[in-house]
């Protein structure tokens, strides 16, 4: 049983598309989050939703738009997708409920985004 | 501001015992912990500390100082299979986990 999932895996696309990477957890979790992992391998947090809310929402340009329909599914939108928006996203959940080690991230296989 | 520094790459030998740092100054502390990460797969939960001292896992340990604002990752026996990135992560006062930017570990025969 996958704890995280992610689709799709790999994701080619054209400068100027629009496309959507869908996330679900199976943990119960309350805290989902997006990274976005570049080709220097730093992880940069995207956004964070509890419980269906967005809590985390970093400098990020606003084509990106996360939906949370339910706490086990966050998805991100990607509109106009740009050369720079070529990276790894990385989905993860964690009980949130603000007591250290159950801030405990578990990630999902991540996406695999290259845009052309 | 927040900051974590580790190294960004270190080299050991199969079989021997290497020690990865990372200093941190974070806004507030409620805990550190440490992530693996396969070249192309996603980070694993490795360990997580928030008392001074030494947490052993196996082949395994984590060591944390607050006041030092430093933590170590001791890796014994390596693996060719520990070839990976570990990376290192506060989680704030806020609850908000603030990551390194890991340290890239080449394990040679």
């Amino acid at each position: 049983d996958t704890a995280v999932s992610q689709t799709p895996k790999y994701l080619v696309t054209q400068m100027g598309n629009d496309k959507s990477i869908k996330c679900e957890q199976n943990l119960g979790h309350d805290t989902m989050y997006w990274y976005k992992q570049d080709s220097k391998k730093f992880l940069k947090i995207m956004f964070s939703y509890n419980n269906k809310e967005l809590i985390i929402n970093e400098t990020v340009p606003n084509r990106f738009s996360p939906k949370s329909p339910d706490k086990a599914h966050l998805n991100l939108h990607i509109n106009s997708l740009e050369l720079g928006d070529s990276a790894v996203y990385f989905c993860a959940s964690s009980q949130g409920q603000l007591a250290g080690d159950q801030e405990t991230q578990y990630f999902g296989p991540g996406t695999r985004l290259l845009v052309l | 501001g927040q900051n974590i520094d580790q190294p960004t790459e270190m080299t050991a030998t199969e079989g021997a015992i290497v020690q990865i740092n990372c200093t941190y100054q974070t806004s507030g502390f409620n805990g550190l912990f440490w992530y693996q990460q396969h070249a192309g797969e996603a980070p694993t939960f490795l360990s997580y500390n928030v008392l001074d001292g030494l947490e052993e896992k196996g082949r395994f340990s984590s060591f944390l100082s607050r006041s030092k604002g430093y933590s170590y990752l001791l890796l014994k026996e390596l693996q060719m299979k520990d070839s990976a990135s570990y990376l290192c992560a506060v989680l704030d006062s806020n609850y908000q986990l603030i990551w390194g930017a890991g340290t890239k570990l080449i394990i040679k025969p």
